[in-house]
């Protein structure tokens, strides 16, 4: 079957360090992955994009990385703040053109001052 | 630039009643999409249109929900008659191609 996973234990970590995030997915083939983020009683925000055919993205201090035989990317926040906290999606473009997205079901991060 | 509108942002109703979300996208978006979002899941996809056309609502529960996009523009989903596991948020997103922007999303709770 098909399934998008992300870590379903909230992520707890001291500001300053590096967050790292887990999407895995299984038996799809996206064109695009993306990850949002959202906060309580607010619907998500897109963060960044990336290509079935790139490896890494990144922007300011937020970075992606795209593994297409592993199924998997991975989302890190460098130089964490208490800021940062809120839930994170991934969601993948199954094919390109069709403009269909699927979200994963989200890891809550707090970052603890 | 205007964001996506949608109201009301919060709803409580008995089961078996009816419902209704309103939802406006941001201006000159071809692609409105209407998810449900369990609370501690991921958004779930209900229907995508493109201008005033459905593209997939394979996931729609069409016994009882229903929606519609009059003249490419506004949209609305309707629940009736809403069950206890319709308790949800309700977002309603558009796009351009490229990645969704999301409204703030209206709370279901279905007594």
């Amino acid at each position: 079957s098909q399934k998008i996973e992300q870590n379903s234990e909230a992520l707890n970590i001291q500001e300053g360090k590096t967050a790292t995030l887990t999407c895995n997915y299984t038996n799809y083939s996206p064109a695009y992955l993306q990850w949002y983020r959202q906060d309580p009683g607010r619907g998500p925000v897109f963060l960044l994009l990336i290509r079935e055919n790139e490896k890494e993205k990144r922007k300011e201090r937020l970075k992606v990385t795209f593994d297409t035989t592993l199924k998997q990317s991975l989302f890190h926040i460098t130089a964490s703040q208490p800021a940062d906290s809120a839930t994170y999606l991934c969601a993948l473009e199954l094919a390109s053109g069709t403009y269909k997205y699927i979200f994963g079901t989200g890891t809550r991060l707090k970052v603890l001052a | 630039e205007a964001g996506v509108a949608q109201s009301p942002r919060y709803k409580i109703i008995e089961k078996r009643q009816s419902v209704a979300f309103w939802c406006n996208p941001i201006s000159g978006h071809a692609t409105l999409y209407w998810y449900q979002q369990i609370l501690g899941q991921g958004p779930k996809l209900l229907i995508q249109f493109q201008n005033n056309g459905v593209v997939d609502d394979s996931q729609l529960p069409k016994d009882r929900f229903s929606a519609e996009r009059l003249k490419g523009v506004d949209s609305t989903l309707k629940i009736q008659p809403a069950k206890l596991e319709d308790s949800a948020v309700y977002l309603c997103a558009s796009s351009l191609g490229g990645h969704l922007f999301f409204g703030p999303g209206t709370r279901l709770t279905v007594l």
